[in-house]
């Protein structure tokens, strides 16, 4: 079945520093590429998403790109902010149903 | 509007006792999810309802574990004859349809066996 690796964390940067977060998946076909962050004491809220290969998914400054070629999907953010600590989530759907989700990556972003 | 709610938020229980974890999705999301987060992991899926019938339950871990959803909206979880292994934050999540729309999650419900 599909499946999701991401890089262990947590995280640790300074504020306006550079941001990347591994991931590489195993899939049948082409499926959909997720991030999901979970902020400290709040559900999981998708964050961006890419539906095909070389496609760039960006919000909130965040963007990841489908790459085909190494099936990778990494996320990176340019500056970093305090208020992005969470945890962040690749994911990916098996079956058109459920989704796959990563063992997940806390980011602690400090003043 | 509102989004996934989901009760209660804690529940702690004795081992061997049952439990139901509710959810109510948002308003005619017809798709349905159940996922179980532990501790440092990402969430497992569980089961999916499209409506009232279950299209997918091969994440229930074995037959302790079932799920309803008899009108299309609403859903219960239900564990009988609870283990410490059972602890866990049990995610909701609904869609419109299905079939990579995304995923509306809950706040979750955290339970623990004593």
């Amino acid at each position: 079945g599909n499946s999701v690796t991401q890089m262990e964390g947590p995280v640790t940067l300074s504020e306006e520093a550079f941001l990347t977060i591994n991931c590489t998946y195993t899939a049948t076909g082409y499926p959909s590429l997720f991030w999901y962050v979970q902020y400290p004491g709040e559900g999981l809220q998708l964050l961006l998403k890419a539906t095909k290969a070389d496609d760039k998914g960006s919000n909130k400054g965040f963007e990841a790109t489908y790459r085909k070629e190494t099936t990778s999907f990494h996320l990176e953010k340019g500056s970093v902010q305090v208020s992005d600590s969470a945890v962040y989530f690749c994911a990916l759907p098996e079956n058109t149903d459920k989704l796959i989700f990563g063992t997940g990556t806390r980011l602690q972003v400090f003043p | 509007g509102a989004g996934v709610s989901q009760t209660p938020s804690n529940k702690v229980t004795e081992k061997g006792k049952y439990v139901e974890l509710r959810c109510d999705p948002i308003s005619g999301h017809t798709a349905l999810y159940w996922y179980r987060q532990s501790l440092g992991q990402g969430p497992e899926f569980l089961i999916y309802f499209q409506g009232t019938g279950a299209a997918d339950d091969s994440g229930l871990p074995n037959d302790r574990f079932f799920a309803v959803r008899p009108e299309g909206s609403v859903s219960t979880l239900k564990i009988q004859r609870t283990e410490r292994g059972d602890s866990a934050v049990y995610l909701c999540a609904s869609s419109p349809s299905g079939s990579y729309n995304e995923q509306f999650f809950g706040p979750g419900t955290r339970l623990t066996v004593l």
